[in-house]
């Protein structure tokens, strides 16, 4: 069993939709929870960061943290062409430094 | 602010040889990550270092190594390319100021895409 699990898509939505995106992980040691951006033929950028359980809102991007079902969720709002990317949620735990990444979203955002 | 930068942007190297990839983290950063990119299996994380040492691992053969400089730049060390290390490999750098104790924000750099014939 991967340590995190996300279902790779794609996914297609037309401009306006609200997006949801998700992860389960299976280690309960997990503490920090990120979702990170990528565009083609570039590197990760980082969206998203979350220590423990709960909801963190910035603009139209929504993270929430369920630890007791072990699930992580991203919601785009009024989705743009602009968001069509891949999205990778990313888990760790304190102390290592080391990120655990899901395989990655692909989402298309069609006009 | 310059971010993290990588070099080469591709590299093809045949079975058997070995790869140097290259690595500077963002000015004030003294944490530098690799991790492998590779088609179907995600980002794998490979090494940390941290203040010129190595600080975790992740679940690679010793064929791949590295090492950081003073400066904290960072090198990744490849030897005897198989076929299946063809990935992007991808650098990030973070401030290091959680000593460990949490998770710094790692910030990513385009990536260096190697490729093995």
């Amino acid at each position: 069993q991967k340590e995190v699990e996300q279902d790779p898509g794609p996914l297609s939505v037309p401009e306006g939709a609200i997006v949801s995106l998700n992860c389960t992980y299976s280690n309960s040691a997990f503490q920090y929870f990120m979702w990170y951006r990528q565009y083609s033929r570039k590197g990760p950028e980082l969206l998203m960061y979350t220590y423990s359980s709960g909801n963190k809102e910035d603009g139209r991007f929504t993270a929430q943290v369920d630890k007791s079902s072990k699930y992580i969720s991203l919601f785009i709002r009024d989705s743009q062409p602009s968001d069509s990317a891949t999205y990778l949620c990313a888990v760790a735990s304190g102390g290592y430094n080391k990120l655990i990444f899901g395989a990655g979203t692909r989402l298309a955002v069609h006009p | 602010e310059a971010g993290v930068t990588q070099s080469p942007t591709h590299l093809i190297k045949t079975r058997g040889q070995q790869a140097t990839l290259r690595c500077s983290p963002i000015s004030g950063h003294t944490s530098v990550y690799w991790y492998q990119q590779a088609l179907g299996l995600g980002l794998q994380f490979l090494l940390w270092y941290d203040e010129g040492e190595e600080r975790n691992r992740g679940n690679f053969p010793p064929r791949f190594s590295g090492r950081q400089f003073p400066n904290y730049s960072s090198e990744l060390n490849v030897n005897a390319l198989e076929l299946e290390d063809s990935a992007l490999y991808l650098c990030a750098s973070s401030s290091g100021t959680s000593g460990g104790a949490g998770t710094d924000t790692q910030y990513f750099g385009p990536g260096t895409r190697l490729t093995v014939l």
